[in-house]
């Protein structure tokens, strides 16, 4: 079982609606990450959390430490939201920050 | 302030080569990591570089090793190319190697083994 699990691994929504990914980790942590990945492959930081929550723009990211379970919200979804979505997180045993990947969850947004 | 910076962008490479894939940090960062991402996957930790010493190291043979240099600025060689090394290659760099400091991406290297 892989240490970060991701799902959906596809989700395809209408513009306007709202979206939700979800995360859960098996390893005690210290940060998690959420990542965007447009077609073409590079990546953009949307948050790291460590606890809480946090909101930039239409995008909402939640962590649970004690269920080990993260969400990414977007909130009035557009067609330029449609990307790869990637959670990551930095595990308490690694040293350094090294970053443990889930699968990512490719969003489709139709106009 | 440029991000990170990765050359080449893309590259085509045979069977049984080396390659040599670089990558220039955020200023002001001192830490880079390598990933490998094939295609469909996510991201896989290759090894990081701290104070131009390895600190850290994922499941990747020999074959790869790397490199940092004075300025922070970090180069990946990998040794006889094999069909499954064909990937994105993507740098990350961060201000030190502590867990709670925020790791920024380079646009990738996107490397093509025949």
């Amino acid at each position: 079982k892989n240490e970060v699990e991701q799902s959906p691994q596809n989700l395809t929504a209408q513009e306007g609606e709202f979206i939700t990914i979800n995360c859960s980790y098996s390893v005690g942590i210290s940060a998690l990450h959420w990542l965007q990945q447009h077609p073409g492959g590079g990546i953009v930081s949307l948050f790291m959390l460590s606890s809480g929550k946090k909101k930039h723009g239409r995008l909402i990211a939640t962590i649970n430490i004690q269920e080990k379970h993260s969400s990414l919200h977007i909130t009035a979804s557009h067609p330029r939201d449609s990307a790869v979505y990637i959670c990551a997180v930095v595990s308490f045993k690694a040293a350094g920050n090294k970053l443990t990947f889930g699968g990512g969850t490719r969003v489709l947004v139709k106009p | 302030d440029a991000g990170v910076t990765q050359s080449p962008t893309h590259l085509i490479k045979t069977r049984g080569q080396q390659v040599t894939l670089r990558c220039s940090p955020k200023s002001g960062h001192d830490t880079v990591s390598w990933y490998q991402q094939a295609l469909g996957q996510g991201p896989q930790f290759i090894f990081q570089y701290y104070e131009e010493e390895e600190r850290q190291r994922g499941n990747f043979p020999d074959r790869f090793s790397g490199h940092q240099f004075p300025n922070y600025s970090s180069e990946l060689n990998v040794n006889a190319l094999l069909l499954g090394d064909s990937a994105l290659y993507l740098c990350a760099s961060s201000l030190a190697a502590g867990g709670l400091y925020e790791q920024y991406f380079g646009p990738g290297t996107r490397l093509t083994v025949t």
